[in-house]
């Protein structure tokens, strides 16, 4: 079945470091969504990226979308303690199903002041 | 933005007793919903694609009749743990899928509930 790789599965940086987490995907996708869960909370959605080679930001947050959608990545820059938790990106795939996301593992993002 | 809300966020229950939790979309209506479940430290795993009108569709290894799903409206999705276990014990969350423009979705997940079968 389809399957979403993510890594790092945790990254320890100093305030001020930028920080990066990757995804790939086994299958070609429809769309990526990378979502946030801080400790003790519940996913929030960040963004959805939909073409190929998108490259979309939210202010230090950098998203982008492979050119054979089947990667992406979100890169942090100049990390700061709010930024904390643990950082999820999800395929979909609407060929043939329901559209579900498959959820990667997470990379769990601490940040030392 | 969207809302999904999620009751009750934390129950406690006795092993073979019955847990029903509610996901409900606050603010939009929500044809397809999704429950997952999240061990500690674990990614999400989904369970079930509930859609409003018709049976849930379960993921591999996932027992229907364990975990019986009800999308009666377009803004409810239940979820009832059956003869809970304590291996049940674990955080239940819920998603709505809200329509954007043509094919385009955004997910929203509710708080979660945290389910603890003693």
């Amino acid at each position: 079945g389809q399957q979403v790789m993510q890594i790092p599965q945790y990254q320890h940086v100093q305030e001020g470091e930028d920080f990066t987490t990757y995804c790939n995907s086994s299958t070609t996708l429809s769309n990526i969504q990378w979502y946030k869960q801080r400790p003790g909370g519940h996913p929030v959605f960040l963004i959805q990226l939909v073409k190929s080679g998108e490259v979309k930001k939210q202010k230090r947050l950098t998203f982008q979308f492979g050119e054979a959608k089947k990667n992406s990545s979100l890169h942090i820059t100049a990390t700061q303690t709010t930024d904390v938790g643990t950082y999820f990106c999800a395929g979909v795939n609407y060929g043939g199903s329901q559209g579900n996301l498959i959820f990667g593992k997470g990379t769990k993002l601490s940040v030392k002041p | 933005g969207a809302v999904v809300s999620q009751h009750p966020s934390r129950v406690i229950c006795k092993s073979g007793t019955s847990v029903k939790i509610e996901c409900r979309s606050l603010d939009f209506q929500a044809t397809t919903m999704f429950w997952y479940r999240q061990f500690p430290k674990q990614s999400l795993m989904l369970m079930a694609t509930s859609n409003e009108g018709s049976k849930a569709t379960y993921e591999q290894g996932v027992e229907k009749d364990k975990f019986l799903i009800n999308h009666a409206s377009l803004t409810l999705s239940t979820l009832t743990v059956t003869s809970a276990h304590p291996e049940d014990s674990s955080f239940y969350i819920c998603s709505a899928r809200k329509n954007i423009a043509g094919a385009r979705y955004e997910q929203y997940f509710g708080p979660g509930t945290r389910l603890t079968v003693t």
